[in-house]
Order: structure tokens, then C-alpha cells, then sequence
């Protein structure tokens, strides 16, 4: 199995509203990611979990949580979030190798936020 | 701090043409260097890698990636493109002391003719 697999495709919520991303991937990969990607841009990184710890936060703001129950999991948890939050949300896993360590992306989720 | 150019926004190529897409990077020392294919509201597809050893580099779907140290390029080519190609393409590297970080250029927009 060499998929990504990321949960649900759309999403429409409210700035009220709490909702969660869900990553799945069954390579045996160390290393999970959370990107971030506005239209007509390449993404932008948001977390990093190596061995389901967070190593990477590019300080993100607070009302984005990942967690990363275990080393097929990952899931980013959304709270109070705003429109210009809307964006397409990339999960991506890697065996963890410094350097050489090709990452495999999942479709995305797309959000909308009302 | 490395970083990733890529030179062209947009590239229109008739179908059955060839099709070169430029990427330089910029770093003291060699990065690893990625080349992605994202289909509209598709996640991103890896196309090929360099990490050392022989500069030209074959990948999927008929692309391959020359590694020019001179130029700090590493440009991607296609001798002749099909409908299909049309697509946004990332080139990305990756340093070892940055951990599992990928930088991404701003990304190249390809539109096929008939």
C-alpha cells in the first residue's frame, strides 16, 4: 500500500465551529506533515511529527492542533478558525531520513470556512 | 537559508512538442532536489528525485531531470508532452540539516494545446 489517504475531501465550517482532519498511511513511514496550500501556490509547511512527536511547528496559530495518535495517524484538529483559513490541507508521510526522504502526499482536504 | 526559483509562471506547449521547465536553487552545498506534479484540487505526485550520483535522472510518465552544479539548476524535460501533462509542477529541495523540510518553488502552470 503506497497511499495517503486523507479524510473527509471537502469541508465547510463556520468560525464557531470545531471540526477535525483525518491522515491515514500504511508504509510503515516515521514521519507525517501537514501542509498548507492557497490557489496558485506551492504549499506551506505547518507540522512535522517524527516517531508521533512533534518536531517542526512553524508557528502556526493555536486554533490549528495536530496530534499524532500513532505512526499511521495523523490528525489536525480546527477551532474558531477564520475565512482566510480556507485552503486545501495536504497530509504528507516519509520514513524519516534526514535529507534523502522523498514525502508521499495524500489528495488534501478542501476547506472552506464561512 | 536555501531557496527554490522557478523562473517561468506559466508555459503553453502544443501537444506533441517538448517541454523543458526551469528550477534553480540556492545553497552552498548540493541539496536534494524534487520535482512534484499537482493536477487541479489533486494532491502532489513525485515525478523524480536527485539525491547524488548520475546528474541525469529518469522519473514517471516519461520526465527526466538534468543536475547542473554549475548552474545550480535542476531542469525538468519531457521530449514530447501529451494532453494529459497539463498540470501545475513543483520543483523542491531538501537539506540534510534542515531535517525532512522541503522548500518549494513557486511552481510552473503547463497548458497543452491541441
Amino acid at each position: 500500500d503506497t497511499e495517503v489517504t486523507q479524510t473527509p475531501k471537502h469541508l465547510v465550517m463556520g468560525m464557531t465551529n470545531k471540526k477535525s482532519l483525518k491522515c491515514e498511511q500504511h508504509m510503515g513511514h516515521r514521519a507525517m506533515y501537514w501542509y498548507k496550500q492557497k490557489a496558485k501556490k506551492p504549499p506551506e509547511l505547518m507540522f512535522v511529527y517524527s516517531y508521533e512527536k512533534l518536531s517542526i511547528n512553524e508557528s502556526v496559530p493555536s486554533r490549528f492542533s495536530p496530534e499524532c495518535p500513532n505512526s499511521s495517524l495523523l490528525n489536525l484538529h480546527l477551532h474558531a478558525l477564520q475565512p482566510e483559513d480556507s485552503a486545501l490541507y495536504l497530509c504528507a508521510s516519509s520514513q524519516d531520513r534526514a535529507g534523502r526522504d522523498e514525502q508521499f502526499f495524500g489528495p488534501g482536504t478542501r476547506l472552506t470556512v464561512l | 537559508a536555501q531557496s527554490v526559483t522557478q523562473p517561468d509562471i506559466h508555459i503553453t506547449v502544443s501537444e506533441g512538442a517538448s517541454l523543458e521547465l526551469r528550477c534553480n536553487y540556492s545553497y552552498g552545498a548540493t541539496p536534494y532536489l524534487f520535482w512534484y506534479v499537482q493536477s487541479p484540487g489533486q494532491g502532489l505526485q513525485l515525478l523524480l528525485k536527485y539525491f547524488s550520483g548520475d546528474t541525469l535522472v529518469q522519473g514517471i510518465k516519461g520526465f527526466e531531470a538534468e543536475f547542473k552544479r554549475s548552474q545550480s539548476s535542476f531542469n525538468l524535460r519531457k521530449p514530447s508532452v501529451h494532453w494529459s501533462d497539463a498540470a501545475e509542477y513543483f520543483c523542491a529541495s531538501m537539506i540534510k540539516a534542515a531535517g525532512n523540510k522541503l522548500t518549494f518553488g513557486g511552481g510552473t502552470r503547463v497548458l497543452v494545446k491541441p
